[in-house]
């Protein structure tokens, strides 16, 4: 069972950051938080993922508070093709299934 | 990266008729590869976990002899739709782990639209 509740929809404005949170209380110490995005009819894609330092990529930076109950995913500069919907999942790294939540819908507007 | 390719994209079936979907890692080996299914607007439901040269364990609910997967070889894994119905009609998304990468997550198919007529 998914063990993370996110924000059910955002919208954000074109060119600003995206700051998509995601709650994962129950997390354990060896488990993962990654996250991935969906573009309408595609398979899901990775963005990142870490444990309990901040990580930053080409594609976002992942932000997770010190008790590791709660992270954000930044979307530095949002264009209209990060229109989609973001996944954050938490699991051991090695070996274990992805069960994925509702994920949240976010919207890039002009 | 790490590629998973499925087949079909998409597929128009008859009911009552079975239908086989491709899980293909193209350049690295996978021993687990997980099934989705994906019903519109909702999010994706893990429904099986295949192991290469063994039976796949299935998640809760979701019934074995109706969804048959075969994990042949450690870059194919194929997942069969029996005797389909409308209500089977969905995405089908496929994924898998580069095993000799470092931690990561997993690579997702781009899916397969089943539609059943």
């Amino acid at each position: 069972d998914a063990k993370t509740t996110q924000p059910t929809s955002m919208d954000c404005a074109e060119g600003r950051a995206a700051n998509l949170p995601c709650n994962h209380s129950t997390i354990s110490g060896n488990e993962y938080v990654y996250w991935y995005r969906q573009i309408h009819s595609q398979g899901p894609q990775y963005i990142i993922h870490g444990l309990k330092n901040n990580e930053t990529n080409e594609m976002a930076s992942l932000i997770i508070t010190e008790d590791r109950k709660s992270s954000t995913l930044i979307l530095p500069h949002a264009t209209l093709r990060d229109t989609a919907v973001y996944y954050c999942i938490v699991r051991v790294a090695v070996g274990n299934q992805f069960y994925f939540g509702t994920g949240t819908s976010l919207t890039v507007i002009p | 990266g790490a590629v998973v390719s499925q087949h079909p994209s998409w597929v128009i079936c008859k009911s009552g008729t079975s239908v086989k979907i491709e899980c293909r890692s193209l350049d690295f080996q996978a021993t687990t590869m997980f099934w989705y299914r994906q019903f519109p607007k909702q999010s994706l439901m893990l429904m099986a976990t295949s192991n290469e040269g063994s039976k796949a364990t299935y998640e809760q609910g979701v019934e074995k002899d109706k969804f048959l997967i075969n994990h042949a070889s450690l870059t194919l894994s194929t997942l069969t739709v029996t005797s389909a119905h409308p209500e089977d009609s969905s995405f089908y998304i496929c994924s898998a782990r580069d095993e000799g990468a470092t931690s990561y997550g997993y690579t997702f198919g781009s899916g397969t639209r089943l539609t059943v007529v």
